[in-house]
């Protein structure tokens, strides 16, 4: 099995642009989590999804956060416009139903200038 | 608002030492909790996880000791190697509330 996939790895952009975090959970999984990893705040849950749908969208910064699951194999993460503040790893994971392990993906290093 | 806080940030012990990382809790509805474990550049991997139904669980060299009454619980790492050498995240939830709040996380180093 290849692992939750996140792309892009790295992204650089700049303050007001769109950005897109793309997720692939592990197959069969069917419940996806989106958390943000900075050095002052730590790990902090944005999202997740139970069989597509939105369960907990409580942890989404604001307005400019919105995550999408259309479909059981793919997920985005998206941020419009971003802020330098916004400067964080972002990671996935899946599981395989509710309070299972949670399969974490490599992430996705993001800067905003 | 932090539900699981964690301490140390950072330990450094030597080669064959036993580090003990430990972490506290306040939400009386959490029944899981698992370590995690996070090499640089990676996303955190489950290391090993405890039920309250149980005062400690052992996998290889890492120990889980839970106190229930005290809302405590620890983690040791017997042994310890130069590979161990990693950030430690002790998280919890509730059984049907699926998220992990994490603790902020422990910086090990093991000295050879």
């Amino acid at each position: 099995d290849a692992g939750v996939i996140q792309s892009p790895r790295h992204e650089v952009t700049e303050m007001g642009q769109e950005v897109t975090l793309r997720c692939k959970p592990i197959s069969g999984h069917n419940s996806l989590f989106w958390y943000r990893q900075t050095m002052m705040r730590g790990l902090e849950l944005l999202i997740y999804f139970n069989n597509n749908v939105p369960i907990d969208d409580s942890g989404m910064p604001e307005d400019r956060f919105s995550a999408k699951m259309p479909n059981a194999s793919f997920s985005t993460l998206k941020i419009q416009p971003s802020e330098p503040r916004d400067s964080a790893v972002y990671f996935c994971a899946s599981s395989l139903g509710e309070a299972e392990t949670q399969y974490f993906g490599p992430g996705t290093r993001l800067l905003v200038l | 608002q932090q539900q699981v806080k964690q301490s140390p940030q950072s330990l450094i012990v030597q080669k064959g030492g036993i580090p003990i990382i430990n972490c506290a809790y306040e939400n009386t509805a959490f029944d899981y909790f698992p370590w995690y474990q996070q090499f640089p550049g990676k996303g955190p991997a489950l290391l090993i996880a405890i039920r309250p139904d149980v005062s400690e669980k052992k996998e290889g060299r890492f120990t889980i000791s839970f106190n229930k009454s005290a809302k405590q619980f620890s983690l040791h790492i017997m042994d310890s190697q130069p590979g161990d050498s990693a950030t430690y995240f002790c998280a919890a939830s509730k059984n049907s509330g699926y998220a992990l709040n994490f603790g902020k996380g422990t910086s090990l180093l093991v000295t050879p």
